[in-house]
Parts: C-alpha cells; sequence; structure tokens
C-alpha cells in the first residue's frame, strides 16, 4: 500500500538537544509538507518542499530545519533554538493539484 | 460552526441524525476548499474537497456546500454514525502555484448512541 510513514511515533527531547523526525512517502509525491498542531488548534505550516534539494520556510520556520535530498524523504530538525517544541507534528505530501495526503503523526514532548 | 481562525467549536448529534459543520474563509481569491476528518492521535483524513467554480459536491454520506458571495463552506453528514466522531478542518488554497494550505482550527463532532 502506498503511504507516509512518519516515526517515531512518539519523541522526547531534553533541553538544549536537537531531534530529528522522520517522514517517508512512496506515493511519488513531488511536494511535501511539515505541520505543527497544538491542542484545540488547526494546522501550522513550518516548512514545505515543492521538488527535491529545494524548499520554503513556512509560518513558524524558526527553530526548525529541514532537508530535501530524496523525492521520497522529508527529515524535520527541532533545534534546541524552538523554545516551546512540545506539539503533534505532522507531515503530508501531495503531487499536482490533488488534495494533501497526511501521515500520522509523530508526538513531541520535553523531559 | 467554524471560522478559519477561531477556538475548536463541538458539535453534538445523536446517531442517525443529519450534521453540519460550518466554515467561514476570508480570502475571496481561495480556489479550493478541503474537508479533513482528524481521529484521535492520528493525522488528518481527506473527507471531500470543491474547487471555486461550483456550489456543491457530493460525496458518499457526504455533501460540501460553498458559498462564495458570502465566503461560507459547510460539510453536511447524512445518517451520522458513531465512527463519525472526529475533529473536521476545512482547508482553503489561495492559490498560486505552491499550493500552500491554510486550515481552519476545527469542529469536534461527538455522536450519542
Amino acid at each position: 500500500d502506498g503511504g507516509i510513514t512518519q516515526s517515531p511515533k512518539y519523541l522526547f527531547r531534553k533541553e538544549g538537544q536537537n531531534v530529528t523526525l522522520s517522514c517517508e512517502q512512496n506515493l511519488n509525491h513531488d511536494a511535501m509538507y511539515w505541520y505543527r498542531q497544538d491542542p484545540g488548534q488547526g494546522l501550522r505550516l513550518i516548512y514545505y518542499s515543492q521538488i527535491v534539494n529545494d524548499f520554503q520556510k513556512g509560518d513558524i520556520a524558526e527553530g526548525y530545519s529541514v532537508s530535501r535530498e530524496k523525492k521520497e524523504s522529508f527529515p524535520l530538525t527541532v533545534t534546541s533554538a524552538q523554545k516551546n517544541p512540545t506539539a503533534f507534528y505532522l507531515c503530508a505530501s501531495t503531487r499536482g493539484n490533488q488534495p494533501q495526503h497526511f501521515g500520522d503523526g509523530t508526538r513531541l514532548s520535553i523531559l | 460552526g467554524e471560522s478559519v481562525g477561531l477556538h475548536l467549536p463541538t458539535l453534538s448529534v445523536q446517531e442517525g441524525d443529519n450534521s453540519i459543520i460550518n466554515c467561514a474563509y476570508s480570502n475571496s481569491a481561495s480556489d479550493y476548499f478541503i474537508w479533513y476528518k482528524q481521529e484521535s492521535g492520528k493525522g488528518p483524513q481527506f473527507i471531500i474537497d470543491i474547487r471555486s467554480n461550483m456550489d456543491k459536491r457530493q460525496g458518499q454520506r457526504v455533501t460540501v456546500l460553498l458559498n462564495k458571495t458570502v465566503k461560507h463552506l459547510s460539510l453536511q453528514i447524512a445518517a451520522t454514525q458513531p465512527g463519525d466522531s472526529a475533529v473536521y478542518f476545512c482547508a482553503e488554497n489561495s492559490g498560486g502555484s505552491n499550493y500552500k494550505l491554510t486550515f481552519g482550527k476545527g469542529t469536534l463532532l461527538t455522536v450519542n448512541p
């Protein structure tokens, strides 16, 4: 089955530590996205990438970094500069003008 | 109902009733709208979409209505079932080639058996 796989499902970060969230898709989608969701809130865009080796900042990029070395993969690093990293992180992908397809998220907490 | 940018409203219905979830959008340039369903601990799941050249679109048990005059979108669920209990989000694409979506904060639908 084609889909988007996010790992791990739960992740804990210590103070001053960088952590990387994985997002892999086998849908042959060109565009990939990272969103942050806080309790009772909608999704806010962190970064997005329309093609390999290219990405753009979303609305809340500060404290995050991404790479897009392969079409299938779009990892997100939450750096120590992100002072409030506790949230549910969602990865999505799409192709053309189709609706975005989401993974099942990674919940990041602070130790 | 909800408005893109307001706090999470709730809707409680009886099993078998029809549900209507509302969404107001602010960008008159938006040309594509999507409804997603999100169950607890999972990612949003696509339900139905509609483009701005239409005012109604039907799927299986769901109908989306678009009123561009008042910038209003609604999702109707027929014969609501307990499995429909979830948070429902509307999202709009304001156009352009980068296909960025703006999400509302969602409506929590609870179906009582």
